[in-house]
């Protein structure tokens, strides 16, 4: 079992619905949670920075972690094209340690 | 913009060639990461320098080796390429100690190596 399990997709939706992408772990020494997008030949982007459990929102995204299910999520609402690109969540047991990153969940927006 | 920039961006070598990747990253940022990225997967920590002093290691051979300079810039260098050492090689830069909430890792856009 990996230790950062993500589906790779890909997931396409439409112009303005609501995107759930989630991640499982199984280390539960794990305290910070992070989502990064990426965009095709591009680096990633840091999306959201989480510690421990609880939601955090920023425009419209929101990042749920749930340490008791070793379960993170982030929600886009009002997707738009220009969400389109890949996801990455990534997790580290400290803020010194190096992040374990999922495989990326490909999103495609269709106006 | 990160302020991250990597060099070059593309590169194609044989198997059993060596290899230098470059990284600049902004002023003041002490640490800098590495990471490998296969087509398709996550990135994989390759190592970290914190003030030109390395400071972990991830789950690579020993012919995966780097430096870190005072002026910011840092080295990836793989010796005897093989044909899995494909993929996106890409550096990372915070101003702290690693990547704390305050001042986490920021990415540059990789280095696409080829090796056939």
């Amino acid at each position: 079992q990996k230790e950062v399990e993500q589906d790779p997709g890909p997931l396409s939706v439409p112009e303005g619905a609501i995107v759930s992408l989630n991640c499982t772990y199984s280390n539960s020494a794990f305290q910070y949670f992070m989502w990064y997008r990426q965009y095709s030949r591009k680096g990633p982007e840091l999306l959201m920075y989480t510690y421990s459990s609880g939601n955090k929102e920023d425009g419209r995204f929101t990042a749920q972690v749930d340490k008791s299910s070793k379960y993170i999520s982030l929600f886009i609402r009002d997707s738009q094209p220009s969400d389109s690109a890949t996801y990455l969540c990534a997790m580290s047991f400290s803020g010194n340690t190096p992040l374990v990153f999922g495989k990326g969940t490909r999103l495609s927006v269709i106006a | 913009e990160t302020g991250v920039t990597q060099s070059p961006t593309h590169l194609i070598k044989t198997r059993g060639q060596q290899v230098t990747l470059r990284c600049s990253s902004q002023s003041g940022h002490n640490t800098v990461s590495w990471y490998q990225q296969a087509l398709g997967q996550g990135p994989q920590f390759i190592f970290q320098y914190y003030r030109e002093e390395e400071n972990g290691r991830g789950n690579f051979p020993p012919r995966f080796s780097g430096l870190q300079f005072p002026n910011y810039s840092s080295e990836l260098n793989v010796n005897a390429l093989e044909l899995d050492d494909s993929a996106l090689y890409l550096c990372a830069s915070s101003s702290g100690q690693g990547n704390s909430y305050n001042s986490p890792l920021h990415f540059g856009n990789g280095t696409r190596l080829t090796v056939t």
